[in-house]
């Protein structure tokens, strides 16, 4: 079982601001099945990237993705009011298809 | 539209059983792989596991393997989420998602809105 753990798990930021988020997997995810989502309170989780770094569909280039092997990164390059909320990372290329623990992205 | 909706919110006892669905529309439900995740109050989230929707086929994360059955009925475009025997532990959001592309190796690109299940004596 591959256990994600992200960091850090909080991170307090500014509008206008770049912010980088951390996931680590506990063995190497292959083929680039990865991904990193967006929840906001009350809402289901929305997919941002996939395959370590396409944007899904509808998503600003400001979200951007990196990695491989076990160290990946979500990067938003100038946080909008709308960006604070929960990240979540998740590998699809074992089951179980875990999820990190998550980040929360909170205005300064 | 693609979308997926879910069932409403349950509140139910400890001992009962239940099922909460997910239905496809705007798309091929059938050849999509369909996920279900948990998320308990305040904490994050949990892949429960998946099913092709066009079939049985089915896994499972050993951390809900036996506690939930899930199944699909292809001619209703609907995917189910079963317990036997609820737990206060169960109590929970739970969403179910589609795979990206309908590939196995997929994230989850469509979400439900969620159904939250309250188990309580």
């Amino acid at each position: 079982e591959i256990v994600l753990t992200q960091s850090p798990g909080t991170l307090s930021l500014s509008p206008g601001e770049r912010a980088t988020l951390s996931c680590r997997a506990s063995q190497t995810v292959s083929s680039n099945y990865f991904a990193w989502y967006q929840q906001k309170p009350g809402q289901a989780p929305r997919l941002l990237i996939y395959g370590v770094s396409s944007r899904a569909t509808g998503i600003p280039d400001r979200f951007s993705g990196s990695g491989s092997g076990t160290d990946f990164t979500l990067t938003i390059s100038r946080l909008e009011p709308e960006d604070f909320a929960v990240y979540y990372c998740q590998q699809y290329d074992n089951s179980p298809r875990n999820f990190g623990q998550g980040t929360k992205l909170e205005i300064k | 539209e693609v979308q997926l909706v879910q069932s409403g919110a349950e509140v139910k006892k400890p001992g009962e059983s239940l099922n909460i669905s997910c239905k496809g529309s705007g798309y091929s439900f059938s050849s999509y792989w369909i996920g279900w995740v948990r998320q308990m109050p305040g904490k994050g989230l949990e892949w429960m596991g998946i099913i092709y929707a066009g079939g049985s086929d089915t896994r499972y994360s050993p951390s809900f393997q036996g506690q939930v059955t899930i199944s699909a009925d292809k001619s209703i475009n609907t995917a189910y989420l079963h317990w036997s025997s609820l737990r206060a532990s169960d109590t929970a959001m739970y969403f179910c998602a589609r795979h990206l592309g309908g590939s196995y190796k997929g994230a989850f690109d469509l979400w439900g809105q969620g159904t939250m299940v309250t188990v309580s004596s």
